[in-house]
C-alpha cells in the first residue's frame, strides 16, 4: 500500500499569499495518478486536481498541480477567502486507492 | 446536475451489518464507475472499494472480507454492506462518481455519519 504524507500540517496565511503544499509518496506513483481535493467543514470533498496536474471542471486557474514519482505539490497562487479549507492528496490507478492525512489552510 | 445522496442507520450495533445506500439524481448510474470512502474521526480518508455500473467490482484487501458492494440499475442506485461490524467501523461514510475505473472522484455524497455501539 502507497502511504501519502502531506506537509504541513497546518499553514497559516493571509489572502492575497501563495500556498504550497506537499504530498509525498512511500513509493513510486505510476502514471502520476495523484489528485488534490478540498474540504469544508460540514461539506463533501471536492476534486481540484487529477493526473497530479489537470484542473478539473470549473476549477479556477489559481489553484495548480506539479510533481511526479514520489513528490507532489498543490499551489494556490493567491488565496481568496473561500479557499480557506482542508486540502488532502489521493493516489489511484490500482488497489488500494489511498489519500494522504491533509494539510489545513487556515487564515492567518 | 448530478447529485449523490447517502441514506441508513445512523446506528449499528457491534457484530451486526452496516448498510447503506447512495441515490443517484440528476443523472444516471449507467455508464459510471461509483466507490464508497469513510473517514473515522480524527483520521483520514480510507478507500472502501467501487463498483461499475455492470457489476464489477474491486475491494480495499484491509476490508474485503467483509464488504459487499452492489448497484441496482433500474433505481439508480448503489449499496454498501459492511459485515461484523465493531467501533473502529464508526465513521463518515461518503459515497462518490469515479472519473474511470479505480480513478479520481470528481462527485462526492455529502456523507453520512454511522456510528457502531450497542
Amino acid at each position: 500500500e502507497i502511504v501519502l504524507t502531506q506537509s504541513p500540517g497546518t499553514l497559516s496565511l493571509s489572502p492575497g499569499e501563495r500556498a504550497t503544499l506537499s504530498c509525498r509518496a512511500s513509493q513510486n506513483v505510476d502514471g502520476n495518478y495523484l489528485a488534490w481535493y478540498q474540504q469544508k467543514p460540514g461539506q463533501s470533498p471536492r476534486l481540484l486536481i487529477y493526473d497530479a496536474s489537470t484542473r478539473a471542471t470549473g476549477i479556477p486557474d489559481r489553484f495548480s498541480g506539479s510533481g511526479s514519482g514520489t513528490d507532489f505539490t498543490l499551489t494556490i497562487s493567491r488565496l481568496e477567502p473561500e479557499d480557506f479549507a482542508v486540502y488532502f492528496c489521493q493516489r489511484y490507478g490500482s488497489s488500494p486507492l489511498t489519500f494522504g492525512g491533509g494539510t489545513k489552510v487556515e487564515i492567518k | 446536475q448530478v447529485l449523490l445522496q447517502e441514506s441508513g442507520p445512523g446506528r449499528v450495533k457491534p457484530s451486526e451489518t452496516l448498510s447503506l445506500t447512495c441515490s443517484v439524481s440528476g443523472g444516471s448510474v449507467s455508464g459510471y464507475y461509483w466507490g464508497w470512502m469513510r473517514q473515522p474521526p480524527g483520521k483520514r480518508l480510507e478507500w472502501i472499494g467501487n463498483i461499475y455500473y455492470s457489476g464489477p467490482t474491486t475491494y480495499n484487501p484491509s476490508l474485503r472480507s467483509r464488504v459487499t458492494i452492489s448497484v441496482d440499475t433500474s433505481k439508480d442506485q448503489f449499496s454498501l454492506k459492511l459485515r461484523s461490524v465493531s467501533a473502529a467501523d464508526t465513521a463518515v461514510y461518503y459515497c462518490a462518481r469515479g472519473r474511470a475505473w479505480n480513478d479520481a472522484f470528481d462527485i462526492w455524497g455529502q456523507g453520512t455519519v454511522v456510528t457502531v455501539s450497542s
